[in-house]
């Protein structure tokens, strides 16, 4: 099991620009979740996927969109990047056990905008 | 609003003694709290869950202790080693039970165990 992966691994784009993070997980999870972490802020979600079809905003949705593509995949879309967001984004994954749901984290990507 | 506190300074233990790292909430009535340990460059793991009406729990050489009064959650590594070395996130479910809609996390607590 790889458990859950993440594509780019580093990225640099310029202001305007616009790319795609993918995220895809093997544990057959149901709950997906994309998070950045930026020095002195710690972890903050921007978007997450309860189930299959259905996504909902965060903390920081502002600037990104979402997809969930099927249970496997959930991608996060900067339309036009912005210096701000200049982050790690990690993506993660979790299926509640007991009634809690501890969370299964990506790799990261580093992500820089100029 | 809802805060969580973590130690913001680096904790320096020596090796072979207890490192206690203090988790602090508060405007929350977290179900469940978590800890997971984030080593440079890599996503954070999951180490422990505590639900609020346990007091204690324990994994080996962690201990992890819940005091939904005093809003505090303790985590401790005894016998600790320069391995044990990383950042060490608590987590909270919020007011939604569970974390199906997500985690908050604290900033964390950089730990370095000294030889």
């Amino acid at each position: 099991n790889a458990g859950v992966t993440q594509t780019p691994k580093f990225q640099v784009l310029k202001t305007g620009q616009s790319m795609t993070l993918q995220c895809a997980q093997d544990m057959n999870h149901n709950s997906m979740y994309w998070y950045r972490q930026d020095p002195g802020m710690g972890l903050r979600l921007i978007y997450y996927s309860a189930s299959e079809g259905t996504t909902d905003k965060g903390e920081v949705p502002n600037g990104y969109n979402v997809s969930r593509l099927n249970k496997r995949e959930f991608s996060l879309r900067l339309e036009s990047a912005a210096p701000s967001q200049t982050s790690v984004y990690f993506c993660a994954s979790s299926e509640a056990v007991g009634g809690s749901h501890t969370q299964y984290f990506g790799p990261g990507t580093r992500l820089t905008v100029l | 609003s809802q805060k969580i506190e973590q130690n913001s300074e680096a904790l320096n233990i020596q090796e072979g003694k207890t490192a206690t790292l203090t988790c602090n909430y508060t405007n929350y009535s977290p179900a469940y709290l978590q800890w997971y340990r984030q080593d440079p460059g890599r996503g954070p793991v999951f180490l422990l869950l505590i639900r609020e009406n346990e007091k204690e729990k324990r994994k080996e050489r962690l201990k992890v202790t819940f005091d939904t009064t005093l809003k505090q959650s303790l985590f401790h590594i005894t016998a600790s080693q320069p391995a044990d070395s990383a950042t060490y996130l608590c987590a909270l479910d919020g007011n939604s039970g569970g974390g199906a809609d997500g985690l908050t996390f604290g900033k964390g607590t950089h730990l370095i165990i000294q030889p």
